[in-house]
């Protein structure tokens, strides 16, 4: 049973639009949230989180957004660049020492 | 710092037969979680060690172990292996248990036979 689910496999934005990636998931005891970005033949590497006492977090040009009430949230890239291309997956858990639930991933092509 | 180690990186093995991957954490890191990523299945936990103690477990057969030594390296084997687990399989490692922000190794690509 996937927990977290990533419903768009692929996206496709041209460089300098934003980028939006969605992630929903059916666990409402979730407390913390983290994306990852992965290019090919590497693993994945950390790149934003955000806990269930907020709605928004932002690092430069993501930002992630939380909206509980929903099971929803989503990264924002803004402005894309083609250096962005690549596989982003959301992650999930409950409480401090549990494991991450993985969303099936969504590749992102920034076309210049 | 170097960053975390998986050896090999590519395995072929025949069904039947049993495998073990090797995960070397980043310095520090106590904690080592394994991973198998499948096409349409994303990344699916398969254990955590912390100070060489299993401390988690995700929902796979008893074919697949681990285990991890005093200086934090950690293996995980797999039994008779089956076609489906052909997979990449990722360790990735973080300084405590619970602590969130883990580091990923490259990964080994697993084919199955």
């Amino acid at each position: 049973d996937q927990q977290v689910k990533q419903n768009s496999p692929s996206l496709s934005v041209q460089e300098g639009r934003i980028s939006i990636l969605n992630c929903d998931y059916t666990n409402s005891m979730f407390d913390y949230f983290l994306w990852y970005k992965k290019y090919p033949a590497e693993g994945p590497t950390f790149l934003i989180s955000i806990s269930s006492i907020k709605d928004k977090n932002e690092d430069g040009r993501f930002t992630v957004f939380l909206n509980k009430s929903a099971k929803h949230l989503s990264l924002h890239i803004v402005p894309s660049q083609p250096g962005d291309s690549a596989v982003y997956f959301c992650a999930a858990r409950q409480d401090t020492g549990n494991q991450f639930y993985f969303g099936t991933g969504t590749s992102l092509t920034v076309i210049p | 710092k170097a960053g975390v180690t998986q050896t090999p990186r590519y395995l072929i093995k025949t069904r039947g037969q049993q495998v073990t991957l090797s995960c070397s954490p980043i310095s520090g890191h106590r904690s080592v979680s394994w991973y198998q990523q499948t096409p349409g299945q994303g990344l699916q936990f398969l254990f955590e060690y912390f100070s060489e103690t299993q401390r988690n477990k995700g929902n796979f057969p008893g074919r697949f172990s681990g285990r991890q030594f005093s200086n934090s390296r950690s293996e995980m084997n797999v039994s008779t292996l089956e076609l489906g687990d052909s997979a990449l399989y990722l360790c990735a490692s973080s300084f405590g248990q619970g602590w969130d922000e883990q580091y990923f190794g490259p990964g080994t690509r697993l084919t199955v036979t």
